[in-house]
């Protein structure tokens, strides 16, 4: 199984301002994906990282709001800019590549006020 | 596109068993698979089980898949108070060759009650 590391766990963020969020695994995986889950809801993809090429985003969400980076094939971080309190969620980072297993990291709980 | 449910409250007596039932709708879908929440925590992998496959076994837990009806189930022997957690259902759906994101269904919340 693959462990992932989130970074920060949590944060309480001023609206206008941008979070970005860290996503290290232990090993070298093709795709990274993250998810958001808004409060009390399930989980929605935003985007998937691939290294070495621009993410893509799903219906919803762009660049300009969710800017991603996948320097390696090990981390990646995605920011949530120019917050609002509607940002606020649960933005988890999730591993999944050939095998079966999808693995999700701890989450990084946002809180815009 | 995809769509998956599932009812969103359960409650089970310690000792019980307790059955989560999800449906879905892409009927492409490669792999099924089972998430537990607890409060503030992430998401733990419990199981999955291919579509070409109708039951999957894992200790306290079984997986029964109806690929006809698009069913999914969980059942949970023995439930405990430590099984207290929202759990989804979740299936996978592929973009590109390699590529699989999950599609999650609402979450069902579980309470044991001792």
């Amino acid at each position: 199984s693959a462990v992932i590391s989130q970074k920060p766990s949590r944060d309480i963020c001023q609206r206008g301002t941008s979070l970005t969020i860290q996503c290290q695994v232990d090993s070298q995986v093709t795709m990274m994906f993250w998810y958001r889950q808004q409060p009390g809801q399930s989980l929605t993809l935003i985007a998937t990282a691939n290294q070495g090429s621009e993410a893509t985003y799903e219906s919803g969400f762009v660049i300009d709001k969710f800017p991603i980076s996948r320097p390696n094939l090990t981390f990646s971080t995605l920011t949530v800019s120019n917050m609002s309190p509607e940002d606020s969620s649960i933005y988890l980072c999730s591993v999944g590549q050939g095998n079966p297993e999808a693995f999700f990291g701890q989450g990084t709980r946002l809180t815009v006020v | 596109g995809e769509d998956v449910e599932q009812s969103l409250f359960l409650s089970v007596r310690e000792g019980d068993s307790s059955v989560i039932n999800c449906t879905y709708t892409d009927s492409s879908s490669t792999y099924l698979y089972w998430y537990k929440q607890e409060p503030g925590a992430g998401l733990q992998l419990l199981t999955y089980i291919f579509s070409n496959m109708d039951m999957k076994q894992d200790q306290r837990l079984t997986v029964l898949l109806n690929k006809k009806d698009k069913h999914l189930s969980l059942r949970i022997a023995d439930t405990q108070t430590g099984d207290s957690a929202i759990y989804f259902c979740a299936e996978s759906f592929s973009m590109d060759t390699g590529r699989r994101a999950l599609t999650f269904g609402s979450g069902t919340r579980l309470q044991v009650q001792p």
